[in-house]
């Protein structure tokens, strides 16, 4: 089983520039996530899809950030403008149903290692 | 705000020790909790995960969970020096709230 997708891996762009982030979730996972991940810290949660439909955006800058799912499957992320507290790994996940018991094991791409100059 | 503490490093155990690792968590509606093993640039890969009180093993893993406590550990015995990474806790109320994790050092 092909486990998520990500691209790019590596990311370098200048202050106030755009960037757009690429995942591709395991099949038949209906739940993707969206996480930031700072040196140092543990991954903190972004956006989350149930299908094509947003349940929690809650720590989404969204004056600067926009996360879509419209087909239910891909998805993608875009900061702009960066700033340079944007330096940090964006992580995709994904899990079957995040409605599935409460159990809802979170399964992760590489990531992809943005660095804003 | 949703918080999971985990005990602070650098963890560094002898080849073929046991590591102890902890974790305690705010939110009594946390359902069920995960282990994350992150490698150095890498991303988290799921290694255990509990959802009863009580004790699960799985090979040298063994994870403890106490609901009452809102605590959860992780035992990994027979330390090897591939087990060195950090390991983040997670605790999930439909969504995950993560811990800063422990760094692990297992010397040969």
């Amino acid at each position: 089983e092909a486990g998520v997708a990500q691209s790019p891996r590596y990311k370098i762009i200048e202050k106030r520039q755009s960037v757009a982030f690429w995942c591709n979730p395991i099949s038949g996972h209906a739940t993707l996530y969206w996480y930031q991940q700072i040196l140092g810290q543990g991954p903190k949660l972004l956006i989350q899809f149930q299908n094509n439909g947003v349940v929690d955006d809650s720590q989404l800058p969204k004056d600067r950030f926009s996360a879509e799912r419209l087909k239910g499957v891909d998805s993608t992320l875009k900061i702009q403008p960066a700033k340079l507290e944007d330096s940090a790994v964006y992580l995709c996940a994904s899990s079957l149903d995040r409605l599935a018991g409460g159990h809802n094991e979170q399964f992760f791409g590489p990531g992809t290692r943005l660095t804003v100059l | 705000q949703k918080e999971v503490e985990q005990n602070s490093g650098p963890l560094s155990v002898p080849e073929g020790a046991i590591a102890s690792l902890n974790c305690t968590y705010s939110d009594r509606g946390s359902q069920s909790f995960f282990w994350y093993r992150q490698y150095s640039g890498k991303s988290p890969e799921l290694i255990m995960s509990i959802y009863s009180n009580g004790d699960k093993e799985d090979g040298r893993f063994t994870a403890q969970l106490n609901k009452a406590s809102q605590y959860v550990s992780l035992l990994i015995r027979d330390s090897q020096p591939s087990d060195s990474a950090t390991y983040l806790c997670a605790a999930n109320d439909y969504k995950l709230s993560f811990g800063a994790g422990t760094t692990v050092t297992v010397r040969a």
